[in-house]
């Protein structure tokens, strides 16, 4: 059963501080990543994806991708009160039936004024 | 209308009640799907279709019926559900379906009497 973990939070932290999210996966052979948000009542947004080893940076958001040790996390920098949200971690399984993008359950995260 | 488009918005429904699910995609992506969203539960795809065909079925129940008559339209018909059916419904698409980009629509929040 090939599976994505991500600890369900939540995960408080203070406005302007560095939020932390992390994912591991099951699957060694997995070869794309991605980061949806999904704020409460709202349907999910793709906000980073990640194919290789090492970080990808956009705006305030880094990806950060270890194949080795299947983990890949989300760094959000300077947070503000509107990054809260549930952060979805998705990974598409090489070689499976197309679609086969497994999600995370989710970190919700909360920053505070 | 842009993106990705769902009716209705909520629906309550008797167990012997049929009614269907509505999805439009404003895109121009050759892929779409049906995802479920339970409480405390990752995202589960349900069905794929590529190109109006589709490509997988996720082992979902026979109550649950899709459609897809062209690559804007996918339709999920619903009969003789069970109240553990209740779950959010998210119809998303893609311009490649063995990609991890997806973009989804607001959701049917379907609740089963």
């Amino acid at each position: 059963q090939k599976e994505v973990e991500q600890n369900s939070g939540p995960l408080s932290v203070p406005e302007g501080a560095i939020a932390s999210l992390n994912c591991t996966y099951s699957d060694r052979v997995s070869q794309s990543f991605f980061w949806y948000r999904q704020y409460s009542g709202k349907s999910p947004e793709l906000i980073m994806s990640i194919y290789s080893n090492g970080d990808k940076e956009d705006g305030r958001f880094t990806a950060q991708l270890n194949k080795a040790s299947q983990y890949v996390s989300l760094l959000i920098r300077d947070s503000q009160p509107s990054d809260s949200a549930t952060y979805l971690c998705a990974v598409n399984i090489e070689g499976g039936s197309q679609g086969n993008l497994i999600f995370g359950k989710g970190t919700k995260l909360s920053v505070k004024p | 209308e842009t993106g990705v488009t769902q009716t209705p918005r909520h629906l309550v429904m008797g167990m012997t009640n049929k009614k269907s699910l509505k999805c439009e995609q404003h895109l121009g992506h050759n892929a779409m799907y049906w995802y479920k969203q339970s409480a405390k539960k990752p995202l589960e795809l349900m069905f794929v279709y590529s190109l109006e065909e589709r490509v997988e079925n996720n082992s979902v129940p026979s109550r649950f019926s899709p459609e897809c008559p062209n690559s804007s339209h996918l339709f999920l018909h619903l009969h003789t559900l069970q109240p553990e059916d209740s779950a959010l419904y998210l119809c998303a698409s893609s311009q490649d379906p063995e990609a991890g980009e997806l973009f989804f629509g607001e959701g049917s929040r379907l609740t089963v009497l």
